[in-house]
């Protein structure tokens, strides 16, 4: 079955600071893989997507996620964030159905 | 955009209370989910349809029951709340299954049981 695992639970960070947060999958078939952020009292919005090709993915607000098939990660970056990316971030795989890790809340600090 | 509504944004009900969690989609999606959310544990999938009358036991369906009588509506039902039913639960759509579709989410139902 697919799964992923987030590795971190909370992540603080200062403003303008770069940030990773890490995911790991579990697969023996086509990986597709997503990250997803949900910004306090909101519904889930997709930030980016790998689905196959490049394996360096770009996505909304300035996250990037690098596809890693010998280490099987899939971890989000940001090169420096902002007070409004404080959110939490899922990370998923997608075979029949959207299976999600435990989340990662991302707290910045100013 | 395809938009995703859940009618009620806070619930509160009592201990042995049926409760509908009602979830509408307004863009002829296919496929419709619900997950509920807690802390330290993600989104898990309680059930799925891939079409009207068709439903699907995700992770967890233990305690609940769904209905999906016309393609944009899909109910979660839960025959006698429980308080370890107390959660967040968000329905999504989506026009597929595979990694092309990517799900879109309406903003919650925060139910608490008492």
């Amino acid at each position: 079955a697919q799964s992923v695992t987030q590795l971190d639970s909370q992540v603080p960070v200062f403003e303008e600071a770069p940030v990773e947060l890490r995911c790991n999958y579990s697969s023996s078939v086509s990986v597709y893989l997503f990250w997803y952020v949900q910004y306090p009292n909101q519904g889930l919005q997709l930030l980016l997507k790998y689905l196959s090709g490049s394996t360096l993915v770009k996505g909304i607000n300035g996250f990037e996620a690098e596809f890693n098939k010998s280490q099987t990660s899939f971890h989000l970056r940001k090169p420096s964030v902002h007070i409004s990316d404080t959110a939490e971030y899922f990370c998923g795989t997608q075979g029949n159905k959207l299976v999600f890790g435990a989340g990662t809340i991302l707290r910045v600090k100013s | 955009d395809v938009k995703v509504t859940q009618s009620s944004r806070y619930l509160v009900k009592r201990t042995g209370e049926k409760v509908f969690l009602e979830c509408v989609q307004d863009m002829d999606h296919e496929n419709m989910f619900w997950y509920r959310q807690d802390p330290g544990l993600g989104l898990r999938l309680i059930y799925f349809s891939y079409d009207v009358k068709m439903k699907e036991k995700g992770d967890i369906p233990e305690g609940y029951s769904v209905s999906r009588e016309k393609k944009e509506r899909f109910s979660l039902i839960l025959e006698s709340a429980s308080t370890n039913q107390t959660s967040m639960y968000l329905c999504a759509s989506s026009l597929g299954t595979g990694g092309d579709y990517g799900y879109t989410f309406g903003s919650g139902t925060r139910l608490t049981v008492v």
